[in-house]
């Protein structure tokens, strides 16, 4: 897909234990998101990054924390998941070169229970 | 509040039908996208336009900045075009709409 994969696709995990999402990509594109998808509300930003080391919060941060230690991955971490984190989480990249175009991930869908 | 309105939220078509999904904004952009899902799916973006009117295909997109209205076109509909619809804009940050399900029934 364009060259961005998100792992793992699937996950179910109990809760109050952590999880990492990994959204990696192949095109050195420099901005990156993570959002969450859930019926009735769309796509949500979660954190996004801007560069190596630079990230910053979305709308429904709270719960999530943010690593880009790599222009090829971004990672999504649940220090500690609760069943609100049931979701559909969607990375995607912005396309530097060809203006304002994304290229979304296939998604993980993660559920705690 | 929504910066992103879209309509209908459920649709249901005959296979040939002409399909109008109209979406609505309430910020200034820089662009929009039409994206479409299909069930258990990724996210593909169809058309990305901050003017006029974009075709693939069977798939046509308007825009019409002064209105701040986008509309989306299906026509001679398939069932294989049975899916979520979903626009999106880019302002200061990317802001979706809910979606629209689009059925086409054989």
């Amino acid at each position: 897909d364009a060259g961005i994969t998100q792992s793992p696709r699937h996950k179910v995990t109990e809760t109050g234990t952590p999880v990492t999402l990994r959204c990696h990509q192949t095109e050195n594109h420099r901005y990156m998101y993570w959002y969450r998808q859930d019926p009735g509300h769309g796509l949500r930003l979660i954190h996004y990054s801007y560069g190596v080391k630079d990230t910053d919060k979305g709308e429904v941060s709270d719960g999530y924390s943010v690593s880009r230690s790599k222009t090829e991955d971004f990672l999504l971490t649940l220090e500690s998941a609760t069943s609100s984190q049931t979701s559909v989480y969607f990375c995607a990249i912005r396309h530097s070169v060809l203006g304002y175009g994304y290229t979304f991930g296939s998604g993980t869908r993660l559920t705690v229970v | 509040k929504n910066e992103v309105e879209q309509s209908p939220q459920n649709l249901t078509a005959q296979e040939g039908e002409f399909i109008t999904i109209n979406c609505s904004y309430s910020v200034g952009i820089s662009a929009l996208h039409w994206l479409q899902q299909h069930p258990g799916g990724g996210i593909v973006s169809l058309f990305m336009l901050s003017s006029g009117k974009k075709k693939h295909g069977r798939l046509i997109a308007t825009i019409n900045i002064q209105e701040k209205h986008s509309s989306l076109h299906i026509t001679a509909s398939h069932p294989r075009d049975s899916a979520v619809y979903i626009c999106a804009v880019i302002s200061n940050q990317f802001y979706f709409g809910t979606g629209t399900s689009l059925t086409v029934i054989p």
